[in-house]
């Protein structure tokens, strides 16, 4: 099976730099996103790792290591808009199919 | 261009009965994904459509059914509602050319709730 963890709630300081962290248990790991997701809106796509290392875009950047199961999302320059829920899902194998399980989220409080 | 299109956007059914969703992919997009959303479990895999062909499934009951038409359309079925199938279900689509990678784009959603 999968597995996806990740913290329920973060706070942060407009201006501040915050990473939420990831950790995962999967088989056939196939790639690792990121999602945004606005309360009452559909999830957007931030990000996508499948090898070790640091995908930087913008203000956002994501890391993986798959060797330790474990991701993070960076974002900068936070921006109260940037209070949203961030979701983390890796793709793995499960029967014959690729299935992308998703973390329950993270709650960002971005405040002045 | 415009986006993923989802229809309806909110829907009331009672239990026992059966609902049809609609999704319209991206223009020049193949490969149409559904999910559901809910509080207690957040947002799970349902299916993927590739080419009018069930690609990739989750662990959802037979009750789930979907297909995909020739012009990339999906549409979701969901038999013998019960009211833990009340929920937000969400339909994304990507080009489809590439499995693995490609950036997926989500509609805004139909809001199902079950009395």
């Amino acid at each position: 099976g999968q597995n996806i963890d990740q913290p329920t709630e973060m706070t942060a300081t407009e201006g501040a730099i915050v990473q939420i962290n990831c950790t995962y248990q999967t088989s056939g790991f196939n790639g690792l996103f990121w999602y945004q997701q606005h309360a009452g809106e559909a999830p957007t796509f931030l990000s996508y790792n499948v090898l070790d290392g640091l995908e930087e875009k913008g203000r956002f950047s994501s890391f993986l290591s798959r060797s330790k199961g474990y991701s993070y999302l960076l974002l900068k320059e936070l921006q109260m808009k940037d209070s949203a829920s961030y979701l983390c899902a890796v793709r793995g194998r499960s029967g014959g199919s690729y299935i992308p399980t998703f973390g329950r989220g993270t709650s960002l409080i971005v405040h002045p | 261009k415009a986006g993923v299109t989802q229809t309806p956007r909110y829907l009331i059914k009672t239990r026992g009965q059966q609902v049809t969703l609609s999704c319209s992919p991206i223009s020049g997009h193949r490969s149409v994904s559904w999910y559901q959303q809910t509080p207690g479990q957040g947002l799970q895999f349902l299916f993927e459509y590739f080419s009018e062909t069930q690609r990739n499934k989750g662990n959802f009951p037979g009750r789930f059914s979907g297909r995909q038409f020739s012009n990339s359309r999906s549409e979701m079925n969901v038999s013998t509602l019960e009211l833990g199938d009340s929920a937000l279900y969400l339909c994304a689509s990507r080009p489809g050319t590439a499995q693995d990678t490609d950036t997926q784009y989500f509609g805004p959603g139909t809001r199902l709730t079950v009395l």
